[in-house]
């Protein structure tokens, strides 16, 4: 059973930076083919991919965010953790991590979603 | 960019009836599209890849369709689990810039 858990800070200020770790279990990132991805929605707004990282540890960032984007991976404690630098208002959203299942075959789509987090950024 | 661009942006439909969404690409994704259903206070869950293909679990009232640049989810008798919102989501590009519609709340007329 593939399930993903996000964890974090609810409220950061701004000007901080936001450390979140996504935990999954039911896979390994350390097999052939897999890769974690962060996503994002503001309340009451549309999805907005972030960032992956694959089994090989190849990392890609969306290309308005890349400059204060990093993603990395423990593989032996099954963790994905997301730092976001210079936090603003409106990066206030709910944080998701999901598992991309057929990386290696160009389905990048996300079939396991964590239940979420919400970070607000205010002073 | 590739923009996501859903119609209608709210869809007013009885139990029972069908519901057909819409998406239209920027340009063409072939057929890198995936559906995701959103329920408040819920994550998306997965619905459609390939455009057409049903994941796991998925009940046979959903069907996708679609290539190149337009794209439709069919509902095709809606039940009460149903009303939510959908969001269409193109996985066409290398290095990854992947991006979603706006979205369209289905909801109870």
């Amino acid at each position: 059973q593939v399930t993903l858990r996000e964890s974090g800070p609810a409220l950061v200020k701004p000007t901080q930076t936001l450390t979140l770790t996504c935990t999954f279990s039911g896979f390994s990132l350390s097999t052939s083919g897999m890769c974690v991805s962060w996503v994002r929605q503001p309340p009451g707004k549309a999805l907005e991919w972030l960032a992956l990282i694959d089994w090989d540890d190849d990392k890609y960032y969306s290309t308005s965010l890349k400059t204060r984007l990093t993603i990395s991976k423990d593989t032996s404690k099954n963790q994905v953790v997301l730092t976001m630098t210079n936090m603003d208002p409106v990066d206030t959203a709910t944080y998701y991590c999901a598992r991309i299942p057929d990386y290696g075959g160009g389905g990048y789509y996300f079939d396991y979603w964590g239940q979420g987090t919400l970070v607000t950024v205010s002073s | 960019e590739i923009v996501m661009t859903q119609s209608p942006a709210t869809l007013s439909v009885s139990p029972g009836e069908r519901a057909t969404l819409s998406c239209r690409a920027s340009q063409s994704v072939s057929s890198n599209l995936a559906w995701y259903q959103q329920k408040p206070g819920q994550a998306p869950r997965l619905l459609i890849y390939g455009a057409s293909t049903r994941a796991t679990g998925i009940p046979a009232r959903f069907s996708g369709s679609g290539s190149g640049t337009e794209f439709t989810l069919t509902i095709s008798s809606l039940q009460s689990e149903d009303f939510a919102v959908y969001y269409c989501q193109q996985y066409n590009n290398w290095p990854p810039s992947w991006t979603f519609g706006q979205g369209t709340k289905v909801e109870i007329k």
